[in-house]
């Protein structure tokens, strides 16, 4: 079946270091979605990409959608406390696109 | 409201009870999900409504968990006879439109003893 998947499940980084987190698809994508989730928090919408080889930035975050349509990726520049949190992609569902298929996140810490 | 809220935030159940959890999403968006989150894992889809149509029930795990969204505003769900495995972070979100961002209410945490 259609699956999204996230590398890493976990990072912790140094305060200032960067961070990359990975979304690949089992297929191709019509748009995808980053989402955002503190701990004990609940998720909140970053970002959609739609176009093939789009990148989008926010401040210190740039999004990418890959040229196949089937993977994508976050970068954070010089990571601060405050991005700690679980990053997801989702994707829509080939079957109906307003189902959403979230990968299973990506965890970050950041030692301060 | 300004955002989408749920009730309660919390709820202590003891297995083989019935409990309600209440979704009041933003006002105007016509499509509204309901989620399950299990500790440290990622978002299951349950059901989807749109409008006044029939709701996408596909995700729905047993037919203990049924919902039901009135006059296409305000969501329950509810779950029947609980189970231990039923005890997760159960999420609402709606949206505008089916393929906009999803706007996610506070979670209710459920626990079953």
């Amino acid at each position: 079946g259609q699956q999204v998947m996230q590398i890493p499940q976990y990072q912790h980084v140094q305060e200032g270091e960067d961070f990359t987190t990975y979304c690949n698809s089992s297929t191709t994508l019509s748009n995808i979605q980053w989402y955002k989730q503190r701990p004990g928090g609940h998720p909140v919408f970053l970002i959609q990409l739609v176009k093939s080889g789009e990148v989008k930035k926010q401040k210190r975050l740039t999004f990418q959608f890959g040229e196949a349509k089937k993977n994508s990726s976050l970068h954070i520049t010089a990571t601060q406390t405050t991005d700690v949190g679980t990053y997801f992609c989702a994707g829509p569902r080939l079957d109906s696109s307003y189902k959403l298929i979230f990968g299973s996140g990506t965890r970050l810490l950041v030692r301060p | 409201g300004a955002g989408v809220s749920q009730s309660p935030s919390n709820k202590v159940t003891e297995k083989g009870k019935d409990v309600e959890l209440r979704c009041d999403p933003i006002s105007g968006h016509t499509a509204l999900y309901w989620y399950r989150q299990s500790l440290g894992q990622g978002l299951e889809f349950l059901i989807y409504f749109q409008g006044n149509s029939a709701p996408d029930k596909s995700g729905l795990p047993s037919d203990r968990f049924s919902a039901e969204r009135t006059g296409g505003s305000v969501s329950t769900l509810t779950i029947q006879r609980t189970q231990q495995e039923d005890s997760a972070v159960y999420l609402c979100a709606s949206s505008f439109g089916t393929r906009d961002e999803q706007y996610f209410g506070p979670g209710t945490r459920l626990t079953v003893t």
